[in-house]
Order: C-alpha cells, then structure tokens, then sequence
C-alpha cells in the first residue's frame, strides 16, 4: 500500500494570500487527486493532479483559484489562491497506485483556516 | 456524472447487534465500490471493496454486497464494537483495469457518498 504525507498538517491564513499543500507519496503512482472536505461532510473531488499536463479540474473549481502542480510520479503540490473565510477546509490528497491495484489512498489531510 | 445517496446519515447500535448502511448509485457504468472508514481528525481509511462481477463480498466481521440490477450496495458490519464507531462512507468509480475500456483510462476519480456516522453504544 502507499504511504501518503502531506506538508503542512494545518494552517491559519489571512484572507487573501495563498497557501500552498504538498503531497508526497512513498512509490510510484498512477493517479493522484485533491478532495476538499468540510468540517462534518463528505468529500468533494477537487481536481485530478496529471503527471506531466494540467490538472483535469472538477466543475465549480478552477485552476486559477486551485492550481496544481504533479511534476512526478510522487509528488503533487495544490494552492489555495486569494483565500476567503470559505475555503476554511480539511484538503487532502489521494493516490491510486500500481496498474495492478484499485484502491486509493488518502494522506492525512491538511487542517485550513482562513480569518 | 455519478450520484451516490448514502443513508442513514446517523446510525447508533447496540455493541454486539449489527449495523448495516446502504448506498446507491446511478451511473451503470460503475464497477468499483470501496467502504471508506473515518475516526475522528484521521484520514478515510479503506476497509473493504467490491467490484461489479462479484455480488458479496466478507473480511471477518465485515461484508458487502452489491446489486447492479437495481444499483445499490450495502455494508454489514457483525458483531459491533466500540472501536467501530465512526464516519462510513461508500463510493462508486469506474476502474478502467477491471474492463478492456481504454476511453475510461485514468478515470478513477471516486464519487463518495454523505457518509454515515455510526455509534456503538456500549
């Protein structure tokens, strides 16, 4: 199974400037994505991260606000831009791994809190 | 695109009694359906999956079955303990590796359900 950090655990913004989230999973990946959860919901998809092209974006986001980069097989960066005291969420990244294997795993999730 | 209904979005059960949570889903096209687990402050954990060519699947106390027909799934856990209590959540993706369907390479991406808090009362 892969093992999936993501930097930094939790954060407090100001409104307005942007916070960028690391993901680094420990083996290749096929697949890596961003969720967005509220605090007591589900989760949302935010974007799938491509290694090598643009982030393929799920409606109501938008590379402009949620960029996001996946230079490699195991790493993928997501900002947050010209944060609002909306995008206050729980982020985390997933990965699927090996051709041979479905499952998807999640990191641990970075905390954010935009005053 | 896909929609997954989840319910109940609260369930509370007697330890020792069984606990079942039911989802939907509304794309045929699906063929995959992982159970997520998540405790509190920690990230969804996987605790069992079914693919669209089986209809049940068990691991010790935890089971699911599956009915393409009529598009829902549903996860049993036996045997409540405390430590089952938790935030559930079903999902639904189509995995292209389970067919021959190149169009659908690379579209793993999950469709997760409301989720289910679940309260094992001692």
């Amino acid at each position: 199974s892969a093992v999936i950090s993501q930097k930094p655990s939790r954060d407090i913004c100001q409104r307005g400037t942007s916070l960028t989230i690391q993901c680094q999973v420990d083996s290749q990946v096929t697949m890596m994505f961003w969720y967005r959860q509220q605090p007591g919901q589900s989760l949302t998809l935010i974007a799938t991260a491509n290694q090598g092209s643009e982030a393929t974006y799920e409606s109501g986001f938008v590379i402009d606000k949620f960029p996001i980069s996946r230079p490699n097989l195991t790493f993928s960066t997501l900002t947050v831009s010209n944060m609002s005291p909306e995008d206050s969420s729980i982020y985390l990244c997933s990965a699927v791994g090996t051709a041979r294997e479905e499952t998807q795993y999640f990191g641990p999730g970075t905390r954010l809190l935009v005053l | 695109g896909e929609n997954v209904e989840q319910h109940p979005s609260t369930l509370s059960v007697q330890e020792g009694d069984s606990a079942v949570i039911k989802c939907t889903y509304s794309d045929s096209a699906s063929n995959y359906f992982p159970w997520y687990k998540q405790e509190l402050g920690k990230r969804p954990q996987l605790i069992i999956d079914i693919r669209s060519n089986v209809g049940e699947k068990k691991d010790q106390r935890i089971a699911v079955t599956l009915n393409k027909t009529a598009k829902h799934f549903s996860l049993h856990i036996t045997e409540t303990q405390p430590e089952d209590s938790a935030v559930y959540f079903c999902a639904a993706s189509r995995i292209s590796r389970l067919t021959i369907d190149i169009s659908n390479f690379g579209n793993e991406k999950l469709t997760f359900g409301t989720g289910t808090r679940l309260t094992i009362i001692p």
